[in-house]
């Protein structure tokens, strides 16, 4: 089945580690996005990623870096420089000159 | 630049009563328009969309919403409540695919609907 599979479901961490978040896709799209969910925020865009070997920074892209290497995989390092990492991050993707989204089943990521 | 607002952060309905979930957008170009579902602790759901043509969309679940330009309005509704309805509903805006950042969905923050038996 295609879809788009983000490992892993729950992680923890200590303040002042980094951690990738996983997002993989296998419905042959074009372009990738990260997002964070807070309560009562609803969703904010944190990178996003059109074409292979280029991303571009959204709304609230401090204290996260991202890579495009292969067409499938849009992986999200949350960095030490993150202030409030605590969040629901989710990951979707769409086909070029398409604005449908279609979203992965999240990664949720606590700081102790 | 464009928005959402979604009128309440909590709607409780009884089980088999109308669903109304509000949502009002801001946009300088003609609006692309969705709704999405998300159930605890899962993704988000594709519901419906409005791009152009026929105002009144259809979508899954028996849920439809009607696009008024005139109102700015985009609202979600299902004539009979089930349990199964019980989720958060999240309103985006986007614009025709020009690329850029222009294609890119602008959330609400979500409205969550309970359903009481």
């Amino acid at each position: 089945d295609g879809g788009i599979t983000q490992s892993p479901k729950y992680l923890f961490r200590k303040e002042g580690q980094n951690v990738t978040l996983s997002c993989e896709q296998n419905l042959n799209h074009d372009a990738m996005y990260w997002y964070r969910q807070d309560p009562g925020q609803g969703l904010r865009l944190i990178y996003y990623s059109q074409i292979v070997n280029d991303f571009q920074k959204g709304d609230i892209a401090e204290g996260y870096s991202v890579s495009r290497e292969k067409k499938e995989s849009f992986p999200l390092t949350v960095t030490s420089a993150q202030k409030n990492p605590t969040a629901f991050y989710l990951c979707a993707s769409s086909l070029a000159a398409s604005n449908e989204q279609f979203f992965g089943p999240g990664t949720r990521l606590t700081v102790l | 630049a464009q928005s959402v607002t979604q009128l309440g952060s909590h709607v409780s309905v009884s089980e088999g009563a109308l669903v109304l979930l509000r949502c009002n957008y801001s946009s300088s170009v003609p609006p692309y328009l969705f709704w999405y579902v998300q159930y605890p602790n899962q993704g988000l759901q594709l519901l419906l969309k409005y791009t152009t043509g026929a105002t009144l969309v259809k979508g899954i679940n028996g849920f439809e919403a009607e696009f008024k330009k005139s109102e700015t309005s985009f609202h979600l509704t299902k004539p009979s409540a089930h349990m199964s309805d019980a989720a958060e509903y999240f309103c985006a805006v986007s614009s025709d695919f020009l690329g850029g950042s222009q294609g890119n969905l602008i959330f609400g923050k979500g409205t969550k609907l309970s359903v009481k038996p």
